[in-house]
This record gives C-alpha cells, structure tokens and sequence, in this order.
C-alpha cells in the first residue's frame, strides 16, 4: 500500500497567492482529515470529509481557506489569498470508518511557507 | 470540549533506559479512545500504541506500553529499552466513540542519550 499521498512535499509562495495543496488517501478509505501544525497551536484538525461529503469544518480558520473532495481518491486544501500565518506543516490523513479504531493514517505533510 | 494535555514538553532518557511520557485528558464521555503517535525528524505521523476505554487491560505492543487511568483521566506512555531510533516527539491523541475527530495534545520530545 503506498500509503498517503500528498503533494507538494514543500511550497514557498509569496503573501496573497493561492495555494493548493493535494492528497490522495490510501485506497478503500472512506474518511479523509486535514490538520494543521504550528508551533504555537500543535495539531489541529481543520476539516474531516465521511464518503467525501464534508462532515466537520469547524476548525477551518476562516473563509480564506476551502476544503474539496470531489471524488474518493483526491481532495484539495485551497488558501486565497495566502497569509504569512499561514505558514506551518499541512497534514493529510485517512481512515477507513467503521473498523474498530478508525485508526488514521497521516501522511508526509506539506511544509507550506508564506512570505 | 474535550481536552489533552502532556505537561512534559521536553523528556530525555538514556539509551536502553526506561522511560515514562504523561498525559492527562478531560472528557464527560465514558467509551473513548486515546492513542500515542510518534513524529520522527522525517515529520510523519506514525500510530504507536491505542486503548479503548472500557478495556481495563493497559495496551502492549513490544516495548511501548501504556498505563490508563480511567477515573484519574490518566493515559502515560512507557517505553522499555529505549533506543535512539525512540528519538521523536510523542502525541496522544483522544477521540470519543461515534466521532472521528482525533484531539491531540502538545507534544512531549523525547531525547535519547547514547
């Protein structure tokens, strides 16, 4: 299994550009996460996605940020316009809902820097 | 809300030594999850031990254990043996049964002294 994918591994981008960053769950898995790492707030979940249907986005900072999943296989995280607090690590995370932990399997992360 | 926390930000050990990483959680809930990740360098997320809540035996998956409290809200992990490759920050994690939202606390790094 290749596990999850996510693309790029890191992105440098000037303050007021879009950003898009992918993922590509693990196959037969049916929820997706997207979490946010900083220094200052740790781990945070932004939004989660149940048989692609956005099911929690209350952790999304603002309307900058936008969450899509349009098929099982792929989901995007969109930032417009990019900010420099939005600098930090973008995590991608899968599970498949119903086995007995929903264990959640991450994967390399987006190191995104805004400047 | 629920809330996780790991009082310990930095911890170190030497090697081969046995080591314990804390971590208090708030819940009203009675059938949960919590679980203890470990992020290396490399910054990948990886899944290192799990217990359910109505389970009274503490989970063991080779040198990693855990002691879980439920009443004291308590879920410490134990790492036997420490090697360097344990060289990493260590999550956990809470998540309520019925819901998929995993709660993370703040991480404690854990440094091995060859």
């Amino acid at each position: 299994d290749a596990g999850v994918i996510q693309s790029p591994r890191h992105e440098v981008t000037e303050m007021g550009q879009e950003v898009t960053l992918r993922c590509k769950p693990i196959s037969g898995h049916n929820s997706l996460f997207w979490y946010r790492q900083t220094m200052m707030r740790g781990l945070e979940l932004l939004i989660y996605f149940n048989n692609n249907v956005p099911i929690d986005d209350s952790g999304m900072p603002e309307d900058r940020f936008s969450a899509k999943m349009p098929n099982a296989s792929f989901s995007t995280l969109k930032i417009q316009p990019s900010e420099p607090r939005d600098s930090a690590v973008y995590f991608c995370a899968s599970s498949r809902s119903g086995s007995s932990y929903n264990e959640q399997f991450f994967g390399p992360g987006t190191r995104l820097t805004v400047l | 809300a629920q809330t996780v926390t790991q009082s310990q930000p930095e911890m170190s050990v030497q090697e081969a030594e046995t080591v314990t990483l804390s971590c208090t959680y708030d819940t009203s809930e009675s059938d949960y999850y919590l679980f203890w990740y470990k992020q290396p360098p490399s910054r990948q997320m990886i899944l290192v031990i799990r217990q359910e809540a109505y389970k009274q035996q503490n989970a063991t998956e080779n040198r990693f254990s855990v002691n879980f409290q439920k009443a004291a809200k308590s879920f410490s992990l134990k790492i036997s043996d420490s090697q360097l490759g344990d060289a990493a920050m260590y999550f956990c994690a809470y998540r309520r049964l019925g819901n998929e939202k995993l709660t993370f606390g703040t991480g404690t790094r854990l440094t091995i002294i060859p």
